[in-house]
């Protein structure tokens, strides 16, 4: 199975910093890479598929790169309302694997 | 608007087995596949299995096969998870997440994972 590391597992940040995010797949996955935003006690929410491709109806201060194996999700100006941990997940093939997750908090 | 509806709390017994499900209503299965994720108190998202209900196909994760059973039921618009042999390990939220088919062709379909999630079934092992 592809083995996902992510990096870091958390981070503390001032509003209006720029921060990013990284994961490192096992082996080449192409571009089948998402990321996700989980704010404590909710559902998580897509952010990011197809490794670039900003889901609709979020902001445009996310955005993902990377392609193969390796992955980054940027938020180019934090924001209070994104205290939240994210998480990768690579989707190519079965199975399906998260990242460990980046809890990202303010300094 | 599409929704994910998930069943009720459980609370079981270890040895015992748990059935969660999930209804997709304003959708169909003709453009999805249901993925189940799993999160364990204070802890990470974990991919236990999924299934594309068009194609017939079922997927598990390696810690899961043998012990999860995923069926889709199609008139319904339901997927069911069956777990047996709970531990306390098993204590978690379950989420069925909606796995958007945006292609299919050569046997390769693209996805756009995870863009509806159900509100999740908390479940108990208690020993």
């Amino acid at each position: 199975d592809i083995h996902i590391t992510q990096s870091p597992s958390s981070l503390s940040a001032s509003v209006g910093d720029r921060l990013t995010i990284s994961c490192r797949a096992s082996q080449a996955i192409g571009n089948s890479l998402a990321w996700y935003q989980q704010k404590p006690g909710e559902v998580p929410k897509l952010l990011i598929y197809a490794a670039t491709t900003l889901q609709s109806g979020d902001p445009s201060r996310f955005s993902g790169s990377g392609s193969g194996t390796d992955f980054t999700l940027t938020i180019s100006s934090l924001q209070p309302e994104d205290v939240a941990t994210y998480f990768c997940l690579k989707y190519d093939s079965a199975p399906q694997t998260f990242g460990q997750g980046t809890k990202v908090e303010f300094k | 608007q599409m929704q994910l509806v998930q069943s009720g709390a459980e609370v079981k017994k270890a040895g015992s087995s748990v059935k969660v499900s999930c209804r997709l209503s304003g959708g169909t299965f003709t453009n999805s596949a249901i993925s189940w994720v799993r999160q364990a108190p204070g802890q990470g998202l974990e991919w236990m299995g999924g299934v594309v209900p068009m194609l017939g196909i079922v997927n598990y994760g390696r810690k899961f096969q043998g012990r999860v059973t995923i069926a889709a039921d199609e008139v319904a618009t339901t997927v069911h998870m069956e777990v047996t042999s709970l531990t306390s390990e098993d204590t978690a939220v379950y989420y069925c997440a909606r796995d958007m088919v945006l292609r299919r062709g050569s046997g390769v379909l693209t996805m756009k994972p995870g863009d509806y999630w159900g509100q999740g079934t908390l479940v108990t092992v208690s020993s």
